[in-house]
This record gives structure tokens, sequence and C-alpha cells, in this order.
């Protein structure tokens, strides 16, 4: 595709729902990642994939947040039970490669609020 | 990967003035990159310095890197109302994650 495109743009949740948010890379690209950005703060690494390899899961905050990479392209995470301080918007990210170069091509972001 | 620190927090000056924004970093590092991020183009990739590389170009950015200093820094030259936007650093190991700071929020006045 032409760029990484994320789904949906914008969630409002209740407290205590579950949410999956999608992330589509740019086609060929092997590495994806999920950060998240709350309001007027830096990304925080949330986790990679790359490949076939097991994916870096380190900076997932809790136990409720999960993601998986289907057949090497999309990506969905999913957030159980959310609180309001899981509020932010995440971001979805791919490279061609880690090996290949470090630029990373950013999506345009799921922004979540929970009430 | 390591975050790294962008000074000043907030720049604000004239269209066609040159802005000028430092970064610094506490270990070693592959490469440095910068990113832009706006409302409207949301986060995008401006320029990437490899660790034995002191200087590069792109366009109106300049970017040099001090490994010895730990710190890197990014100018734009004749600045445009276009550049207003929030700029991060992240200071990356090999095919690692990025992590950026709260980063130096520009506004260029036209």
């Amino acid at each position: 595709g032409a760029g990484v495109s994320q789904s949906p743009s914008n969630k409002v949740t209740e407290k205590g729902k579950d949410v999956e948010l999608r992330c589509d890379p740019i086609s060929g690209h092997t590495a994806l990642y999920w950060y998240r950005q709350s309001l007027g703060q830096g990304l925080e690494f949330l986790i990679y994939f790359q490949g076939n390899s097991a994916p870096d899961k380190s900076g997932l905050p809790s136990d409720r947040f999960s993601a998986e990479r289907t057949g090497g392209s999309v990506s969905t995470l999913t957030i159980q039970r959310t609180q309001q301080e899981d509020s932010a918007v995440y971001l979805c990210a791919s490279s061609l490669a880690p090996q290949l170069t470090d630029t990373q091509y950013f999506g345009p972001g799921t922004r979540l609020t929970v009430l | 990967s390591q975050q790294g620190e962008e000074d000043p927090q907030a720049l604000s000056i004239q269209e066609g003035e040159n802005a000028t924004m430092n970064c610094s970093y506490k270990t070693s590092i592959n490469n440095l990159q910068w990113y832009r991020q706006n409302s409207g183009r949301g986060l995008v990739h401006l320029i990437l310095i490899r660790s034995n590389e002191r200087e590069k170009h792109s366009g109106r950015l300049r970017v040099t890197l001090d490994t010895s200093k730990k710190s890197s820094s990014l100018l734009i030259t004749a600045s445009r109302a276009a550049d207003t936007a929030s700029y991060f650093c992240a200071p990356t190991e090999y095919g690692n994650k990025l992590v950026f700071g709260a980063g130096t929020i520009l506004r260029v006045k036209s």
C-alpha cells in the first residue's frame, strides 16, 4: 500500500471494555512496531514484530495488553478491561527490515479515549 | 533503546529565520533519527545520521552528530509556517525500537 494504515482513527470506549486496534503495514515491510503517545508526551514503545521471530513484548505495560501479527502482515493490538490511563494515541510503524534500513514509517494513529 | 532529550522545549521564530534544536543522549548508538509530528501529517521521519557520520543534509535540514559529546543538532534553514510542529530525536541501537522524549515544539510565525 501507499503507507501504513490504522483503524479505527478514533475509538471511545467505556472503562472495563475490550478494544482492538488494527494496523496494516507497508507491503513488504517485515518489521512492525506498536507505540503509544499520551497527551504532550513522547513515544512509548509497546511491542515489536520482526518476521517470524518471537515478538519483543518488553514495552507492554500490563497483561491486559496483547498483540498479534497474522501472516507477517496485519497486526492487531488488543487491550482488555480498559482503564482511563489507557487513553492515548496508539501508533503503528513498519520498516523494511532492521538489517536494511532503520527508518520507520508511521501510520496516522488511533486515538483511544476511555471514559 | 534510550530516550533522547530535546532542547529547547519550545521555540518561536519568524518565517525565514533559522531554527536550531538540540538532542542529548547517554550511551553509544548505531544511528540517531529526527522525526517531526504535526496534526496534519502525523509522525514523519526526517533524517537519519549514522554514528560514523558527523554531518548530513537534506533540503533545508542540516543534522550534526558529536558522539564524543553524545549530542546532535537539527538546523532548519529559511523556516516556513509549515515547519510548525513538534520535533523529536531518537538515538537508536541497531534495528531497535524508537524512544522519543517530549520533543521541541517549534512555532514559525508568518
